[in-house]
């Protein structure tokens, strides 16, 4: 199993560019989370997803949209890139949403916006 | 005021030293607690549940205080491979479930 992979590892973007961050997972897990790490703070949630075709808001969810198409897959959109989304971007995903199961992350993506 | 905080650190010890970090959270109804390790540039991995009446695997040992809401974690005969970011985490509830509330990290090196 590959568990957690994202695409892609590293990117640099313009203010104003677009792209989307792609998470996939073969675990059939039905949860999955998007989360951003910055330094001096914790990882903080975007957006995550209950299950194929559903998504809800986390805790920083402006400036981002997602969508849970298919089960395996999780996609982050930035529809107009800022500075202050350099981040590193790490996928996860878990057997349940009690948040007593483990969550599995991805490697991350690091993404600057100059 | 953070939800979950912790000293970042550093924290430098020598092999074999024992060394405690700590953590406090906020929320009062937080639910299950978590210690994940995150090495430079990695993902985060759990390392440990921590539950109430406290939990030991082999050199590491994780506390939980609910009155005073804090947290902590011992590791004992320090090794070189335990040099890591120690993350502390909180369960709480949200719309739909529960999610995990991070804290920004301890850092541990151990040195030769």
């Amino acid at each position: 199993n590959a568990g957690v992979t994202q695409t892609p590892k590293f990117r640099v973007l313009k203010t104003g560019q677009s792209m989307t961050l792609l998470c996939a997972q073969d675990m059939n897990h039905e949860y999955m989370y998007w989360y951003r790490q910055d330094p001096g703070m914790g990882l903080r949630l975007i957006h995550y997803s209950v299950g194929e075709g559903t998504t809800a808001k986390g805790e920083v969810p402006d400036g981002y949209n997602v969508s849970r198409l298919k089960k395996q897959n999780f996609l982050l959109g930035l529809e107009s890139a800022a500075p202050s989304q350099t981040s590193v971007y790490f996928c996860a995903s878990s057997y349940d949403l009690r948040g007593t199961d483990t969550q599995y992350f991805g490697p991350g993506t690091r993404l600057t916006v100059l | 005021r953070k939800e979950v905080e912790q000293d970042p650190g550093p924290f430098n010890v020598p092999e074999g030293a024992t060394v405690a970090f700590n953590c406090t959270y906020s929320n009062s109804a937080s639910q299950s607690f978590f210690w994940y390790r995150q090495d430079c540039r990695k993902e985060p991995k759990l390392l440990m549940s921590v539950y109430s009446s406290g939990n030991e695997d082999g050199r590491f040992t994780a506390q939980l205080n609910r009155a005073s809401q804090y947290i902590s974690l011992l590791i004992r005969d320090s090794k070189l491979s335990d040099s890591a970011t120690y993350l502390c985490v909180v369960n709480n509830r949200m719309e739909y479930g529960n999610k995990l509330v991070f804290g920004a990290g301890t850092i541990l090196r151990v040195k030769s």
